[in-house]
This record gives C-alpha cells, sequence and structure tokens, in this order.
C-alpha cells in the first residue's frame, strides 16, 4: 500500500522569501507524484505532476518539484512567494496498479506568507 | 469552462436525514470520484467510478451510496446521516487511470447535527 507524509503541517515565510514543502511517500512500486493547492474554499487544483523522465518538474505559478527516487521524496519548492500563495498544499502519489484507489494524498501543508 | 460542478454548496443535516450531493463534469471525462476532507487527515476516497456503468468502494465507504447516472454525473448519498460524516465532500473527475490528474468541483460543507 502506498501512503505520503508531509511533515510540516504548517509554514509561515515571509513574502519574497522562499520556501521548501516536504512530501515524502512509500511505495513498493513505480509511482506517479502530485502537487495540489486549495485556495481557500475552494476545490483543489493541480499545480504539478511527475510521470516519468526529467526528474525536475515545473508547474503553474513558479512553483517546480524534485523527485528523488532514492530518498522516496517530491518536495516542492518555490525562489520567492508571493502573499497570493498563501493556501493549503496537498501531495499525491498514485500507482500503476488498477485505477481509482490510487490517489492516495498526504494530510496537507498550510503555507501562510507574511508582509 | 465549468469543469466539475457539485450542488449545494453548504448544507446542514439533523441525524438520521438523508440527502444527495449533485455532482455532474463537462470535460468527457471516463473516470469519477468522492472525497471527504477533514482537518488533519487529507483527502480520503470514499467511493468511485472507474468508468460508466461501474461503482467501487474506496477507504471509507461505510454509510454512502453512488450513482453513476450517465458519464457526466455521479451521485452521493446519505441514507442516514450522522455527526461522523460532518465534512467537506469534493468531487473529481480525471480521464483515464493512475497518469491522469484529477479535477476537482469546489465542495460541499456538510454539517450533521
Amino acid at each position: 500500500a502506498q501512503s505520503v507524509t508531509q511533515l510540516d503541517s504548517q509554514v509561515p515565510v515571509f513574502e519574497e522569501a522562499p520556501v521548501e514543502l516536504r512530501c515524502n511517500y512509500s511505495s513498493s512500486v513505480s509511482v506517479y507524484l502530485f502537487w495540489y493547492v486549495q485556495y481557500p474554499n475552494q476545490g483543489l487544483q493541480l499545480l504539478l505532476k511527475y510521470l516519468s523522465g526529467s526528474t525536475l518538474v515545473k508547474g503553474i505559478n513558479g512553483f517546480e518539484a524534485e523527485f528523488n527516487k532514492s530518498q522516496t521524496s517530491f518536495h516542492l519548492r518555490k525562489p520567492s512567494v508571493h502573499i497570493s500563495d498563501t493556501a493549503e498544499y496537498f501531495c499525491a502519489v498514485s500507482g500503476p496498479d488498477n485505477y481509482g484507489q490510487n490517489f492516495v494524498f498526504g494530510p496537507g501543508t498550510r503555507l501562510s506568507v507574511l508582509p | 469552462n465549468a469543469g466539475v460542478t457539485q450542488t449545494p454548496k453548504f448544507q446542514v443535516l439533523k441525524t438520521g436525514q438523508s440527502m444527495t450531493l449533485q455532482c455532474a463534469q463537462d470535460m468527457n471525462h471516463n473516470s469519477m470520484y468522492w472525497y471527504r476532507q477533514d482537518p488533519g487527515m487529507g483527502l480520503r476516497l470514499i467511493y468511485y467510478s472507474a468508468s460508466e456503468g461501474t461503482t467501487d468502494k474506496g477507504e471509507v465507504p461505510n454509510g454512502y451510496n453512488v450513482s453513476r447516472l450517465n458519464k457526466r454525473e455521479f451521485s452521493l448519498r446519505l441514507e442516514s446521516a450522522a455527526p461522523s460524516q460532518t465534512s467537506v465532500y469534493f468531487c473529481a473527475s480525471s480521464e483515464w487511470g493512475p497518469r491522469t490528474p484529477l479535477h476537482f468541483g469546489n465542495g460541499t460543507r456538510l454539517t450533521v447535527t
């Protein structure tokens, strides 16, 4: 079975500072990895995804993430955050088995960008 | 571009009452899902429908039923609501399989008193 750990439940950071949101997963098979963002009172939106190939993936709003197979990690980074990045961020993993039950989500990290 | 539309946005029920949450997608996606979101627990899968005509249980199916009415619509029914079902419910859809990302609706906030 797959699982996802997001080590930080809350991350406060000042505007224009860099940020890294951590995600680790466990799986006995190859995985596909996703980061989603949830703004207040909205559904989740896809930020970026890793399916195969280059381990550094770029997403929307200046975010990027690096897949590290040996460390089973998929950390999300942004070099300079804006107030508008304040939201909750979810890491998710899926695998090549039967679909539907394979999207396992982490508990989320609440990013607060301070002026 | 509507994407995934959920109704209602908010609902308050008394214990024992029933209700149906509606979901429709206009992206011609094959697969549809119902999740619940609770603080500190991420999203947990209630039921999913891999394709029109099929439904399967997810991680937390007890107390819920679903209907895949057609390719566009996937409803979630609470037959006898309980306080433990107080949550935010999200419908999602995807093209097919674990490589395709989920597209989410804006959620239904349900309170059971």
